[in-house]
């Protein structure tokens, strides 16, 4: 199974929104709502930022956000800060307790 | 707070079995899931499998033939091994816990990371 597609990098000013995609098919994304997102600064560890598609864990800034829509979720980071400079990963349940992860978006604060 | 360490050696030879252990303090072990996860160096995040507590197993259909986790419940830690490693096989690799269906099924605790590298 390939992995899901996201963009290679996105960027923003401070302040302003960047949005995520993540492409699947109808056997993960679009078929499960377990959609989650990580933030991986560079040699850290990946971050819980979202799961089942919208859900902030505690201590998450509500700054980040996540939806979807058929076999494409995105992520959506509001009012840009410097140490939001870093890697992002989508993943999803693709059935049969299988789980699938996107190519990652480097995201830069300009 | 649940805190994950992973183990085990850094270097690994060709055609061996890599062996790394994860270690998880601060919270229950016992009822939850607990996956193996890699990264190979400048590239994304492969899933390489779970073991819940009881030792019931779920492994990525691409690795399946090479991969055993294993787990000791007495010593809150789980096992990864990887038999007949080539370079391929060098990466990060993490160990996470991973929440049930009814939490949502996403990884929300990580280790830090153990960097293994096959090489004669």
């Amino acid at each position: 199974q390939s992995a899901l597609t996201q963009p290679p990098s996105a960027s923003g000013s401070p302040g302003q929104s960047v949005t995520i995609s993540c492409t699947g098919t109808s056997s993960d994304v679009g078929g499960y709502n377990y959609v989650s997102w990580y933030q991986q600064h560079p040699g850290k560890a990946p971050k819980l930022m979202i799961y089942e598609v919208n859900k902030r864990p505690s201590g998450v800034p509500d700054r980040f956000s996540g939806s979807k829509s058929g076999n494409t979720a995105s992520l959506t980071v509001s009012g840009l800060q410097a140490d939001d400079e870093a890697d992002y990963y989508c993943s999803s349940y693709a059935g049969s307790i299988f789980y699938i992860f996107g190519t990652g978006t480097k995201v830069t604060v300009l | 707070q649940v805190q994950l360490q992973e183990s085990g050696p850094g270097l690994v030879k060709p055609s061996e079995t890599l062996s790394l252990t994860c270690t998880v303090s601060g919270g229950s072990f016992s009822g939850d899931y607990w996956s193996w996860i890699r990264q190979p160096p400048g590239r994304g995040l492969e899933w390489i499998g779970f073991i819940y507590y009881t030792g019931s197993t779920n492994y990525n259909p691409s690795l399946k033939s090479r991969v055993t986790i294993s787990v000791d419940t007495s010593k809150n830690q789980f096992t990864l091994m990887l038999s007949s490693v080539t370079a391929a096989d060098t990466a990060v690799y993490y160990c996470a816990r991973t929440l049930p269906m009814v939490r949502g099924r996403a990884f929300d605790y990580w280790g830090q990371g153990n960097l293994v590298t096959v090489s004669s």
